[in-house]
């Protein structure tokens, strides 16, 4: 069955980075598109950014231009999400989600499989 | 970027009862919308995409509809299992926005 298996949870400090690790297993990596999304304690949801996992091309939203950095490593089938800079307005629980229609069709980016989210608070 | 807004942000209802969420467009987004749900905890589960087409394995009493600006999810007869929150997601312009939510609540 497709997963997604993020890593644990984390605190950080003003102005350090974080890193968080997206795992699939069930289905072709390569194949599919990986999105990150994140959601502030009680808040809505907050899309960030999108990463093709076959060539490695990034987008973000403008916000986090300049400050996240999407990778992965094919060999083990992992997406990661690293976000600089961190300010306590960026404490929230940080998602991946795979894209459901596969790269090579047209890009519609609606997410069928989501990771366990992963809170990250930002505290001095 | 394009706004998305729900109504109502809460709705009180009953098990049994027929609701609706409404989502609004700030512009034409054609029929590229996604609902979601999302329990406390939990990870959102797609259950509508292209505005009226049900996810895999989304319960039949689950639709949608609309198209351009304004679009609706419905669930035809509530389950205790439907008392969540619902999200609406654009992604027919980048950066890809969803609504604030709306938080589905027992009477």
């Amino acid at each position: 069955q497709i997963q997604l298996v993020q890593s644990g949870a984390d605190v950080k400090k003003p102005g350090a980075s974080m890193k968080v690790s997206c795992k699939a297993s069930g289905y072709i990596f390569t194949d599919y598109y990986i999105h990150w999304v994140r959601q502030a304690p009680g808040q809505g949801l907050e899309w960030m950014g999108w990463m093709n996992p076959n060539s490695g091309d990034t987008n973000s939203a403008q916000k986090f231009q300049g400050g996240v950095t999407m990778t992965r490593d094919t060999s083990v089938s992992t997406a990661y999400m690293e976000l600089s800079g961190l300010k306590s307005d960026d404490t929230a629980v940080y998602y991946c989600a795979k894209s459901k229609l596969r790269i090579g069709l047209t890009h519609l980016p609606f997410f069928d499989y989501w990771g366990q989210g992963v809170l990250v608070a930002v505290s001095s | 970027d394009v706004q998305m807004t729900q109504s109502p942000a809460t709705l009180s209802a009953s098990v049994g009862d027929r609701v609706s969420i409404t989502c609004r467009a700030s512009q034409n987004i054609y029929t590229s919308l996604a609902w979601y749900q999302q329990k406390p905890g939990k990870a959102p589960n797609l259950l509508i995409y292209k505005a009226s087409f049900s996810q895999r394995g989304a319960p039949s009493r689950f639709s949608g509809s609309g198209s351009v600006t304004e679009f609706t999810l419905t669930i035809s007869s509530l389950q205790v299992d439907d008392f969540a929150t619902y999200y609406c997601q654009q992604y027919n312009s980048f950066p890809y926005t969803f609504g604030q939510g709306t938080k589905l609540e027992i009477k």
